[in-house]
């Protein structure tokens, strides 16, 4: 089936620094990507669309310039925590329909911790 | 009422049972249904999608919709220890929107 790849798996970062995590479809193109956030035993939250091409639309109460979203190409979609502080530790993961559009796969996730 | 409501359990089962997985949702614009399957610390696997009302089968996994009713369930049958985990319904409007997803419910699978 189609794969999305996400990197890292896990990352520890000091406060004020910046985080990128990588979000990649191996194997289909994906004008759309999704960054969704989860807290442990939640569900995921959806915090902005990546658009290639254009800017990523953020959900209601997301600060955009703090998570930075660029959708170079059709097959990847960053997501920058700027000066990160300890509240932003959470489990980050991106989707991506596949061409049909009917299915969505999700990556790995990443843990982001920061100390 | 939120749009995708989903009990989040815990749910245990003996080894072998027949699990009942359920979502009721409220926007009858929802098109494409999903379940997923998450372990902990991994992101979401996607085992089952849907498109209309009926059932879809994938071997011990079938999926129901009634749009009638807005009304989705997943089934596992012969459950084993390995089907632990939090099981997560999603529903979408159109291809590039984003997923709506029920709160997801944990499902404990006891040998």
């Amino acid at each position: 089936g189609a794969v999305v790849s996400q990197h890292p798996s896990w990352v520890i970062c000091k406060s004020g620094t910046s985080v990128k995590i990588e979000c990649r479809s191996l194997d289909f193109q994906a004008t759309t990507m999704f960054w969704y956030r989860q807290f442990p035993k939640q569900s995921l939250m959806l915090m902005a669309t990546s658009n290639e091409g254009s800017k990523a639309t953020y959900e209601q109460g997301v600060e955009k310039d703090k998570f930075l979203i660029n959708h170079a190409s059709l097959t990847l979609s960053t997501l920058t925590v700027t000066s990160a502080h300890p509240e932003d530790s959470s489990f980050y993961i991106c989707s991506a329909p596949t061409p049909s559009k009917a299915e969505a796969f999700f990556g790995q996730g990443t843990r982001l911790t920061v100390v | 009422q939120k749009e995708v409501e989903q009990d989040p359990g815990p749910l245990s089962v003996p080894e072998g049972a027949i699990v009942s997985l359920n979502c009721t949702y409220s926007n009858s614009a929802f098109q494409y249904f999903m379940w997923y399957r998450q372990y902990s610390r991994k992101g979401p696997e996607l085992l089952m999608y849907t498109y209309s009302s009926g059932n879809k089968e994938d071997g011990r996994f079938t999926a129901q919709v009634d749009k009638s009713s807005k009304y989705i369930s997943l089934f596992i049958r012969d459950s084993q220890p390995s089907d632990s985990a939090t099981y997560l319904c999603a529903m979408r409007v159109s291809g590039n929107t984003p997923l709506v997803f029920g709160k997801g419910t944990r499902l404990s699978v006891i040998a």
